[in-house]
């Protein structure tokens, strides 16, 4: 399937700090989802976005779907160590899921 | 959330054998499954998607007589590794969605190691 524009890549921050990620795509998406994938597991649903514009939270993450239908991001506030891992973004289209290619998240204590 | 198992969480096995690796819906109808395969620090790779009672729609590049998928019902879906070969050892990743427009929920993945 097409792939999202999924930035930063990777990003490094100490505990304590917001973090910040985006995705954006040439095409609308009807449905925007986070993920996050700890390592050897499978990725486990964050934040669903069903409308342009929705701002959701969940804890301390808070994800909004871009009223242009075509981006969306997730913020993480006051970071902890346990936030480590890959977040993956992702659009639905009618019957297609499109990923992002995750941004992977340090924290250091 | 709703529960995706996927079984076995590891495997190992045998140049030329095939293996089996199971996705399982525990709580909704899943008309939709998805099959992925993620390298180390690389993001899902989109293998194929199966709809409950009709083939599998492979992405271009996999050989779907080398990856078999079925989905005979609407909580399992099977994808079976045949003649596996050590390029095969991956993480194998399912994902079930109930419709066109919801989110999809993930099984625990599948370590293949192919020796």
């Amino acid at each position: 399937g097409q792939q999202l524009n999924q930035s930063p890549q990777s990003m490094f921050i100490q505990e304590g700090e917001d973090v910040s990620m985006n995705c954006t795509s040439s095409s609308i998406f009807n449905t925007w989802l986070w993920y996050k994938q700890d390592p050897g597991e499978g990725p486990v649903l964050l934040i669903a976005l069903y409308k342009a514009g929705e701002l959701t939270s969940n804890g301390r993450l808070t994800a909004q779907f871009g009223i242009t239908r075509k981006d969306s991001f997730l913020n993480i506030s006051a970071s902890i160590p346990s936030d480590v891992g890959i977040y993956f973004c992702a659009g639905t289209k009618e019957y297609a899921l499109n990923f992002g290619k995750g941004t992977s998240l340090l924290v250091t204590p | 959330g709703a529960v995706v198992s996927q079984h076995p969480s590891r495997v190992i096995c045998k140049s030329g054998t095939s293996v089996k690796i199971e996705c399982r819906s525990l709580d909704f109808q899943a008309t939709t499954m998805f099959w992925y395969r993620q390298f180390p620090k690389k993001s899902l790779m989109l293998m194929a998607t199966s709809n409950e009672g009709s083939k599998a729609t492979y992405e271009q590049g996999v050989e779907k007589d080398k990856f078999l998928i079925n989905h005979a019902s609407l909580t399992l879906s099977t994808l079976t590794v045949t003649s596996a070969h050590p390029e095969d050892s991956s993480f194998y990743i399912c994902s079930a969605r109930t419709g066109a427009l919801t989110e999809a929920f993930f099984g625990q993945g599948t370590r293949l190691t192919v020796v």
